[in-house]
């Protein structure tokens, strides 16, 4: 099993949608979560961190699941410019592993 | 702030040939990580610095790959030799030394043909 596994999609969704993707990881003792966003041929960017009482960035939103595990990202009123790849990124002990992604094509 | 940078954005090599990656990260940030991304995949860690003293090379291919920082700034990568399986994206990351958020640079594209 992976430590952090991520659907890798595609996902598919009109403008103006609502997409969450999920990511889920094997370490209980993880202690930091991430948000990043990749565009094709591009470096990752920190999107945003995740935080235990759950942070909301504008149109973004992430919750942190501990008792199940698993790290989620909310995108409101989606925009073509949120086509991307976006990675989840658990920490534990100084340690970052990356999902492998979940693409998202916002189609208008 | 200038960004992470690094050289060169594009090479191409022969199998067994040597090949060499630079990375200079954000003035003050401590950390710096070496990734390995392959396509249709996440960035994989390679090595972690912490100044100039390795954190995390656990996954570090030490047969062919080496790496070091001198003076806890810049950073090499190198690779000697060459394989095809090492072609791929190589990614330098910087943070700060309180914080995990990591700032990337545009990457290396290495092809081994």
């Amino acid at each position: 099993r992976k430590e952090v596994e991520q659907d890798p999609g595609p996902f598919n969704v009109p403008e103006g949608a609502t997409v969450a993707f999920n990511c889920t990881y094997s370490n209980s003792a993880s202690q930091s979560f991430f948000w990043y966003r990749q565009d094709c041929r591009k470096e990752p960017k920190l999107l945003m961190s995740v935080y235990s009482s759950g942070n909301e960035d504008g149109r973004f939103t992430a919750q942190l699941n501990r008792a199940s595990q698993y790290i989620s990202l909310l995108i409101r009123d989606s925009k073509l410019s949120d086509s991307a790849t976006y990675l989840c990124v658990v920490n534990h002990a100084g340690k970052s592993t990356f999902g492998d992604g979940t693409t998202l094509t916002v189609k208008p | 702030e200038a960004g992470v940078a690094q050289s060169p954005r594009y090479k191409i090599i022969e199998k067994r040939q040597s090949v060499a990656f630079w990375c200079n990260p954000i003035s003050g940030h401590a950390t710096l990580y070496w990734y390995q991304q392959i396509l249709g995949q996440g960035p994989k860690l390679l090595i972690q610095f912490q100044n100039n003293g390795v954190v995390d090379d656990s996954q570090l291919p030490k047969d062919r790959f080496s790496a070091e920082r001198l003076k806890g700034v810049d950073s090499t990568l190198k690779i000697q030799p060459a394989k095809l399986e090492d072609s791929a994206v190589y990614l330098c990351a910087s943070s700060s030394q309180d914080t995990y958020e990591q700032y990337f640079g545009p990457g290396t594209r290495l092809t081994v043909t």
